[in-house]
């Protein structure tokens, strides 16, 4: 079992629903992670959040909004998502630091009808 | 500019045969971290080992062993006498800077027939 928790595991949307992926770990890291990932290619990393704060967005479309309620939550919220959205969507956490290894849940399979 | 480099993209072994796994990264930095993460096909990316760029002593765990070698820029991954349940993508990853932003190689499939 992974320590980080990310819910639902599978998604199917429309193109105009909005719906939320949420991820929730209790390891008492301060560093939260959304990665995208596409068949057969490694992790894209999408945003990263420290200490609740967003620090890195890799210039990701705005339909993608990022939320840290607090320490152990971390929340991706969609809206009008195109078909090419359809991936495998991460959460990691880690301790801060580069040399920190990032902890990931098991992921949501997410398809854009 | 930091790159990771996984050149084999699938590796089919029977099993009980040994596999290795090769990682060549770039960085300018001298300060830089070094990962390996295991992709089972359920998805989750389970990690496996970190080497810093200040220790270069090779790893053995079980089954699994870490070759880092500061000169060739090599963190070369071993897994011996394999198993079916091995059967997973294997990805090297850097990491410098204090943001804890990872450099993903491409990945290996392994694939562990019995």
């Amino acid at each position: 079992d992974t320590e980080v928790t990310q819910t639902p595991k599978h998604l199917v949307m429309g193109m105009t629903n909005k719906k939320s992926l949420k991820c929730e770990q209790h390891m008492g890291h301060r560093a939260m992670y959304w990665y995208k990932q596409k068949a057969k290619k490694p992790p894209e990393l999408m945003f990263v959040y420290s200490y609740e704060k967003l620090s890195i967005n890799e210039s990701v479309p705005s339909r993608f909004s990022p939320e840290c309620p607090n320490s152990s939550l971390l929340n991706l919220h969609l809206h009008a998502l195109q078909p090419e959205d359809s991936a495998l969507y991460l959460c990691a956490s880690s301790q801060s630091g580069s040399n920190q290894p990032q902890h990931f849940g098991d992921g949501t399979r997410l398809s854009i009808l | 500019a930091q790159k990771v480099t996984q050149a084999q993209t699938e590796i089919s072994v029977v099993e009980k045969e040994d596999v290795t796994l090769d990682c060549v990264y770039e960085t300018r930095d001298t300060t830089y971290y070094l990962f390996w993460y295991k992709q089972p096909p359920s998805g989750e990316l389970v990690f496996l080992i970190r080497r810093n760029s200040f220790d270069e002593q090779n790893e053995i765990s079980g089954r699994y062993s870490w070759n880092f070698q500061k000169s060739t820029s090599s963190f070369n991954f071993t897994i011996t006498a394999s198993q079916v349940v091995d059967s997973a993508v294997y990805f090297c990853a850097l990491s410098v800077g204090s943001w804890g932003k990872f450099q993903f190689g491409a990945g290996t499939q392994v694939v562990v027939t019995p």
